[in-house]
């Protein structure tokens, strides 16, 4: 089993709320990713980072932001939580780009 | 634009039988494709990963075979056991993408009876 961590794991929170969704890998995987899930729908990539101060956007726009200052460390940040904020969100992290993904349990967010 | 199909979105077996699971994809040039399982709620566990130079892949009672050429990958369940039920998804890295981002289908529902 891959070692890649996400809390917290389930998030209840009001509107407008600024909320900080934290992802640790122990393997020193350069690269790292943040997916994001609605029910029953398909898996698509918010954000992803190649290594330590590169973080880019993926293909599904998001009002989310992320940082990576550590190599480990892959937090998502949304400023303003808002009800169609409510999703899952799933990190992952490879070796190199195109090598086998691992990911974490996700985060399931509910915005009120 | 790269999009992955798997069919069917659901099935249900009974204990024992052998099945495929079918990922199409749009795009022949891919760099690798790799098959997860997803259990309700929960995060995605690799199954096994294909690169785009093999044709097939094992895992224990799991198999995933993959034609670039048609655009196809399947993944082979042998011997089913209640505990195989759960969300089964593709996903491909197309060739020009340089950032490993995967591209999921939608995922077959999965249900063994016992």
């Amino acid at each position: 089993e891959a070692d890649i961590y996400q809390t917290p794991r389930y998030l209840v929170i009001g509107t407008g709320k600024k909320i900080t969704l934290e992802c640790s890998q122990t393997m020193g995987h350069d690269k790292m990713y943040w997916y994001q899930q609605d029910p029953g729908m398909e898996l698509h990539l918010i954000h992803y980072s190649y290594g330590v101060n590169s973080t880019e956007k993926g293909d599904l726009s998001s009002e989310s932001t992320v940082s990576r200052i550590r190599t480990e460390h892959f937090p998502l940040t949304l400023e303003s939580a808002r009800p169609s904020h409510t999703s899952q969100y799933l990190c992952a992290s490879s070796e190199y780009s195109g090598t086998e993904q691992f990911f974490g349990p996700g985060t399931r967010l509910t915005v009120l | 634009k790269q999009e992955v199909t798997q069919i069917p979105a659901a099935l249900s077996v009974p204990e024992g039988e052998n099945l495929v699971l079918n990922c199409s994809f749009t795009d022949s040039a891919i760099y690798n494709l790799q098959w997860f399982r997803q259990d309700p709620g929960k995060g995605l566990t690799s199954l096994l990963l294909i690169q785009s130079s093999q044709r097939e892949q094992t895992s224990g009672r799991l198999n995933a075979s993959l034609d670039k050429s048609s655009g196809r990958s399947t993944l082979y369940i042998a011997a089913s056991q209640p505990g195989d039920s759960a969300t089964y998804l593709c996903a491909v890295i197309p060739m020009d993408n340089q950032g490993g981002k995967l591209i999921f289908g939608q995922g077959t529902e999965l249900s063994v009876k016992p």
